[in-house]
């Protein structure tokens, strides 16, 4: 069966200083990946997605950024993180078809900038 | 840009009530909808979704939702809620042509025993 890992699952930062989270999936190749950042009231904001090794769409200009090294694993990170890079990041993935299938989540990052 | 609106932010309803929480969303072309939930500690999961076909589809707990094109609308309905039903609850909407998923902010439903 497939799984998501992300971690880690909290993480304080100081301003300023890098970030790297890291998302994996296990038990399926070739799917779409997600980061979201989860904010109370404001939904699920969808931050990155990929369809493949490489490619990486960006939904919203920011501080941070997204890569994809290899298939299954997906990597959002900043060189200076800011205070309104607080939040809880979220990792999804789906599988590729002929339509947009379900998405997946991962259990999450809280990220507390200080 | 596409969006995704859930009108109610938070709705407390007392066991066996009825459920209806709205979803509306502003995509012109063809839309794939989802309900996710999201229950206290835990990550979000899929509740029920929508293809193409029978606009009434039916979930996972006894949830459904109906799909009203007319009105870009994707309302989720229960007929009688528990109180393991507190949760929040999301609406997602991605075009059939694209990747993007795009989530509404979310109902917080509190079921009181």
């Amino acid at each position: 069966s497939q799984t998501i890992h992300q971690w880690p699952a909290t993480l304080v930062q100081p301003v300023g200083s890098p970030l790297s989270l890291e998302c994996t999936v296990e038990g399926t190749s070739n799917p779409n990946l997600y980061w979201y950042r989860q904010a109370a009231g404001r939904g699920l904001q969808l931050l990155f997605y990929s369809v493949g090794i490489g490619q990486i769409s960006s939904e919203v200009p920011q501080n941070l950024s997204a890569s994809r090294p290899q298939d299954r694993q997906f990597i959002l990170s900043s060189k200076k993180l800011l205070l309104s890079d607080s939040g809880f990041y979220l990792c999804a993935w789906s599988s590729q078809g002929p339509r947009n299938q379900p998405q997946h989540f991962g259990d999450g990052t809280r990220l507390s900038i200080l | 840009a596409q969006s995704v609106s859930q009108h109610n932010h938070h709705v407390i309803l007392s066991e066996a009530a009825s459920l209806e929480l709205g979803c509306n969303y502003s995509y012109g072309g063809t839309v794939n909808l989802f309900w996710y939930v999201q229950y206290p500690g835990q990550h979000l999961q899929l509740l029920l979704k929508y293809f193409s076909g029978d606009p009434l589809v039916k979930g996972i707990k006894g949830f459904e939702a109906e799909f009203i094109k007319s009105k870009f609308s994707f309302n989720l309905r229960k007929p009688s809620v528990q109180w393991s039903d507190t949760a929040e609850y999301f609406c997602a909407v991605t075009p059939n042509t694209g990747n993007q998923f795009y989530f509404g902010t979310g109902t917080s439903l509190t079921v009181i025993p």
